[in-house]
């Protein structure tokens, strides 16, 4: 498509459970990233995928958190056993890698996450 | 950084008027920032960008400005319409091997009255 597609765009689950939630890059865009949006506050980086590099998990906050890129392109963020505090908007962007001006992320709408 | 809490700093101007947002960010560091505007409902929107060896930048209807001496961005917004009302939100990035793995302030809620 022509922009970033993430689903499900809703979820409301009951606290202890997994949930997945699934992105679709731009095509041909190499570097994916995960951000997670709590209310009222700016982003946070929890995840970067460049091509075949091992991804930068720097920003994932516990264990609980995963995430997967196949074949280049579909990623999942998985979180394990979701607690409260898990509720957010979760945002997935891509874009070209490289340097600055070749790097502009193009964000997705968001999965809007609700542990009960 | 943006004030910290829950309440984002707001900006309220009519519609035509110039509209400047503003934003101290964290490490000096930082060789890249970036402006998003992030419409309800919808993902943050890439405005303009500024590299650290510049001190202004133009695009159509918006200039970015940024002082490193005090480690101060700005977003100045001309003729400013109903259409821009929006957060907006500076980040920052550190370097490194990624420009897009990216710290974001809070946001700053603009509001344009008709």
């Amino acid at each position: 498509g022509a922009g970033v597609s993430q689903s499900p765009s809703n979820k409301v689950t009951e606290k202890g459970k997994d949930v997945e939630l699934r992105c679709d890059p731009i095509s041909g865009h190499t570097a994916l990233y995960w951000y997670r949006q709590s209310l009222g506050q700016g982003l946070e980086f929890l995840i970067y995928f460049q091509g075949n590099s091992a991804p930068d998990k720097s920003g994932l906050p516990s264990d609980r958190f995963s995430a997967e890129r196949t074949g280049g392109s579909v990623s999942t963020l998985t979180i394990q056993r979701t607690q409260q505090e898990d509720s957010a908007v979760y945002l997935c962007a891509s874009s070209l890698g490289g340097q600055p001006g070749a790097n502009v992320l193009t964000f997705g709408a968001g999965s809007r996450l609700t542990v009960l | 950084g943006e004030s910290v809490g829950l309440h984002l700093p707001t900006l309220s101007v009519q519609e035509g008027d110039n509209s400047i947002i503003n934003c101290a960010y964290s490490n000096s560091a930082s060789d890249y920032f970036i402006w998003y505007k992030q419409e309800s409902g919808k993902g943050p929107q890439f405005i303009i960008d500024i590299r650290s060896n510049m001190d202004k930048r133009q695009g159509q209807r918006v200039t970015v400005l940024l002082n490193k001496t005090v480690k101060h961005l700005s977003l100045q917004i001309a003729a400013t319409q109903p259409g821009d009302s929006a957060v907006y939100f500076c980040a920052e990035n550190f370097g490194g091997t990624s420009y897009g793995k990216l710290t974001f302030g809070q946001g700053t809620i603009l509001t344009v009255h008709p």
